[in-house]
């Protein structure tokens, strides 16, 4: 079974400020994928990024950063510098090496960013 | 191009009767799934297409729901004998292919409210 943990509800921060959005995954697979997807006011879900479970390089794009620690279980998402325009819902989701496809959502981070 | 297209875009239907929602994934996509949202939760799994068949539908809640993709293109989501608690956004996506390398676009949903 797979599992995605986000413990955060709800993060509220001043523009500029730097925030961090956790997530926690459990899969028996040896083989899986990470996702982040960002579901804005208007509701549709925008991908944003993907990961293997083989490719521990961090990223960064832009002001996005991600975090891939495969002894925490966890693939964390950090915006730097952030802006009013980044409030949204974020999710983090897991597909398993045999799923077929199917992704496991986390129940998502409510992230406000104030003027 | 052209996105992930979802009809309707909101759907009023009273307890007991009988619904379909329209997906039109992008061209050229022959993975489609289906997921539901419940307000202030991630998205669930409901279905999964690899072009006119069902691979995967361990996510359909009961015999109630349905859906089909005839052409491998456009699928409908059938919503038998509605009830209350059908009421979520339902969301439809696409991929280029089933495997986890290929992220999965979505629409902008059907938001249905059973009366």
């Amino acid at each position: 079974a797979q599992k995605v943990t986000q413990a955060q509800t709800e993060i509220s921060v001043v523009e500029k400020e730097d925030v961090t959005l956790d997530c926690v995954y459990e899969t028996r697979d040896t083989t899986y994928y990470l996702f982040w997807y960002k579901q804005p006011p208007s509701g549709e879900l925008v991908f944003l990024i993907r990961r293997n479970s083989f490719d521990e390089q961090n990223e960064i794009s832009g002001r996005y950063s991600w975090n891939f620690q495969k002894s925490t279980s966890s693939f964390n998402f950090t915006i730097t510098a952030s802006q009013v325009v980044d409030s949204a819902v974020y999710f983090c989701a897991l597909r398993g090496g045999t799923s077929y496809g199917k992704l496991t959502f986390g129940q998502g981070t409510i992230l406000t960013v104030h003027p | 191009g052209a996105g992930v297209s979802q009809t309707p875009s909101n759907k009023v239907t009273e307890k007991g009767k009988y619904v379909e929602l329209r997906c039109d994934p992008i061209s050229g996509h022959t993975a489609l799934y289906w997921y539901r949202q419940s307000l202030g939760q991630g998205p669930e799994f409901l279905i999964y297409f690899q072009g006119t068949g069902a691979a995967d539908d361990s996510g359909l809640p009961n015999d109630r729901f349905f859906a089909v993709r005839p052409e491998g293109s456009v699928s409908t989501l059938k919503i038998q004998r509605t009830e209350r608690g059908d009421s979520a956004v339902y969301l439809c996506a696409s991929s280029l292919a089933q495997q986890g390398t290929n992220e999965q676009f979505f629409g902008p949903g059907t938001r249905l409210t059973v009366l």
